[in-house]
C-alpha cells in the first residue's frame, strides 16, 4: 500500500518569505502528483499538478518532483496571510488513478 | 468553475441511527467519490462511482453504503451510525481516472453521539 508522508506537520513563515513543504511517497511507479490546499472549513482546491521529474510552476506555486528520491515538494513564493491553510500532497498512478493517496497535510501559517 | 455541492453542511446523529449524506455535481463528470477526513489521517476513500446505478468500494467501505441514482447525484449512507464515524466527509468528482484533477465539495461535518 502506498505511503505518503508530509513534513513538516506545521510551518510558520513571515509574509513574503518562501514557504517550502515536503512530501515523500513509497511507490516509485507513481506518476501523478498534485498539491491541494484546504482553508479551514472549506473543501480542497488544486494548486499544481506534476507528472514528470523536474518542476512545474502555477503562479506563485512551484512543484518539484524527483521520483528517484521518492520526493515531491511545493514552494510558495511571496506567501500572504490568505495562504494560511492546510496543504495536502496527493499521489496516484495514471493507470489506476482513482486510488489517490493523500498525505496528512502541512499546516501553513503566514504571519503579516 | 466546476461545482460540487454537499448537503447538509453539518449533522448531528445518534448512535444506531441512519444518516444520508448527499452530493450533487454540475460538472458533467463521470466519476464521483466519497472521502473521509479525520484528525491524524489523510483523506481516505470510502466509495466511488464511474457510472449511474453502479458503485465501487474504496479503501474503507465497511459501515457505509453508496448510491448513484444519476450522473449528477451520489449519496453516502450510514445505515447504523457509530461513534467512530464522526468525521468530515468530502464528496469529489473528476472527468475520469486518467489522473484528472479532483473537484471537491465543502464537506459535511458529521458528529455521531
Amino acid at each position: 500500500q502506498q505511503k505518503v508522508q508530509q513534513s513538516p506537520e506545521s510551518l510558520t513563515v513571515s509574509e513574503g518569505a518562501m514557504a517550502s513543504l515536503n512530501c515523500t511517497f513509497s511507490d516509485g511507479t507513481s506518476d501523478n502528483f498534485r498539491w491541494y490546499r484546504q482553508h479551514s472549513g472549506k473543501g480542497l482546491e488544486m494548486l499544481v499538478s506534476i507528472f514528470s521529474d523536474g518542476e512545474k510552476e502555477e503562479g506563485r506555486f512551484t512543484a518539484h518532483l524527483n521520483r528517484a528520491s521518492l520526493h515531491v515538494s511545493l514552494h510558495i513564493r511571496e506567501p500572504q496571510p490568505s495562504d494560511s491553510a492546510v496543504y495536502l500532497c496527493a499521489v496516484s498512478m495514471n493507470t489506476n488513478a482513482y486510488k489517490v493517496i493523500f498525505g496528512k497535510g502541512t499546516h501553513l501559517h503566514v504571519l503579516p | 468553475e466546476a461545482a460540487v455541492t454537499q448537503s447538509p453542511r453539518s449533522k448531528v446523529a445518534v448512535t444506531g441511527g441512519k444518516v444520508t449524506l448527499s452530493c450533487h455535481q454540475t460538472n458533467n463528470h463521470d466519476y464521483m467519490y466519497w472521502y473521509r477526513q479525520d484528525t491524524g489521517h489523510g483523506l481516505r476513500l470510502i466509495h466511488y462511482s464511474y457510472v449511474a446505478d453502479s458503485t465501487e468500494k474504496g479503501d474503507i467501505p465497511d459501515g457505509y453504503k453508496a448510491s448513484r441514482p444519476s450522473q449528477e447525484n451520489f449519496s453516502l449512507i450510514l445505515e447504523l451510525a457509530s461513534l467512530s464515524q464522526t468525521a468530515v466527509y468530502f464528496c469529489a468528482s473528476s472527468v475520469g481516472t486518467g489522473g484528472e484533477r479532483l473537484f471537491f465539495g465543502h464537506g459535511t461535518k458529521l458528529s455521531v453521539l
